[in-house]
This record gives structure tokens, sequence and C-alpha cells, in this order.
């Protein structure tokens, strides 16, 4: 299958600071990438689609970019609330394979 | 916009199935596409499957090939997961998720709450 690789596993930084988590698909799918947020205990929560396209009701904090392999999220201004996990998804074609997640924590 | 029920916690031994019900309310649906996603605790999400009821089509990841079947029933707006052979590795949070069937491919936007399986003896 093909592999998303995020980087880094994990992140600790102060509010209002920029974050910045990237994802890297083993082949080519141009801008079919998706980031998700999910907080302990609670259903993942779709930010981004077409690698850069905020999905409704997301703060405008939260950007994305990239296509073809490389992608990125990021945070403008760090927010208490955002401490979670966050995973990029592929979903040109199946199989839709998940990164293997980023957790945000709040120093 | 649809809005997906699952099926409440189970609890299964070792050697045993599992069938995993997600319900879609307030949306056509086959106007969509429907994903199982898994979290085994502690870990990260894994995808299992696709299905596209308006074409009858279904993919699995290549792990739970034979072994998961996901149906899906136009009369009752529901969507199926069977799982056999269970082992304490299925142990995991099961969602399901879904997407515009059209002008795609789409995101995942539209999730339910989840299902807890747990398997041991």
């Amino acid at each position: 299958d093909i592999q998303m690789t995020q980087s880094p596993s994990s992140l600790s930084a102060s509010i209002g600071d920029r974050v910045t988590i990237t994802c890297r698909a083993g082949e080519v799918i141009g801008t079919y990438l998706a980031w998700y947020q999910q907080k302990p205990g609670k259903v993942p929560k779709l930010l981004i689609y077409a690698a850069s396209t905020l999905q409704s009701g997301v703060p405008s904090r939260f950007s994305g970019s990239g296509s073809g392999t490389d992608f990125t999220l990021t945070i403008s201004s760090l927010q208490p609330e955002d401490a979670a996990t966050y995973y990029c998804q592929k979903y040109n074609s199946d199989p839709h394979t998940f990164g293997g997640g980023t957790k945000v924590e709040i120093k | 916009q649809v809005q997906l029920v699952q099926s409440g916690a189970e609890v299964k031994k070792p050697g045993s199935s599992v069938k995993v019900s997600c319900k879609a309310s307030g949306g056509t649906f086959t106007s969509y596409t429907f994903t199982w996603v898994r979290q085994a605790p502690g870990h990260g999400l894994e995808w299992m499957s696709r299905i596209i009821p308006i074409l009858a089509i279904t993919d699995y990841a290549q792990k739970f090939q034979g072994r998961v079947t996901v149906t899906a029933d136009k009369s009752t707006n529901t969507v199926y997961l069977e799982m056999s052979s269970l082992t304490s590795d299925d142990t995991a949070m099961y969602y399901c998720a879904s997407a515009s069937a059209f002008d795609g491919p789409n995101a995942f936007d539209i999730w339910g709450q989840g299902t807890m399986v747990s398997v041991s003896s």
C-alpha cells in the first residue's frame, strides 16, 4: 500500500506560535489530500480538503498547501483549543491511507 | 446534510465475528460513498474499506481482504462492516464516514460516532 509519511510525530509549541506539519505521499496524488483534527476521545474532524480548501466552519488560522507528493498544514497562531492529533489522508484512489499522525501539545 | 449513527459497542471472543452498522439519515443514500476507519487504543487512524452504493463497488485495504465484508442496504440506508476471525488486535474504535459520490474524489466530511469493538477471551 502507498505510505503517507507525516512529520514530526509530535511537537510542543506556545500559544501564538506558528506550527507546521508536513505530509509526504508515496505516490503522486495531485491535490487529493485531506487533513483531519482529532481531540482525545472525539471523532476525527475534517479541517482541509483538496490540499488547501478550508472546510466550512474551520478557523482561518488553519491553512494547507502542496500538490503532488508534498503537503503542509500550518496553524498560523496556535490556540489552546488546537491541542489535538492531526492526520493527513490521501483520497485520490483506494486505499485512502492515513499518515501516522502528529500530536500537537501546548507548552 | 447526512447524519451517520452507528450501532452500539460490542464485546467478542477471539475467533468470532462482528457486524457493525452505520445508518444514514437526512440525505439521499445513493448520493454518498461510505468508508470504514478504525483506531486501536492509543494508535492512529487506519483506513479499512470504501463502498459506493450507487455503483455497487467495494474496495478493501490489502490487510483486510478476505476477512472484512462491507455491504450497503439501500432499503434501510444502512452500511455494514462485518469482520471475521477476530483477534485481540481487532480491539478498536470503528468509524464510518461519508463523502459525496459526485464530482469526486471527495474527502470524508461526515463521521459517525464510532463503535467500540473489544475482543477478549
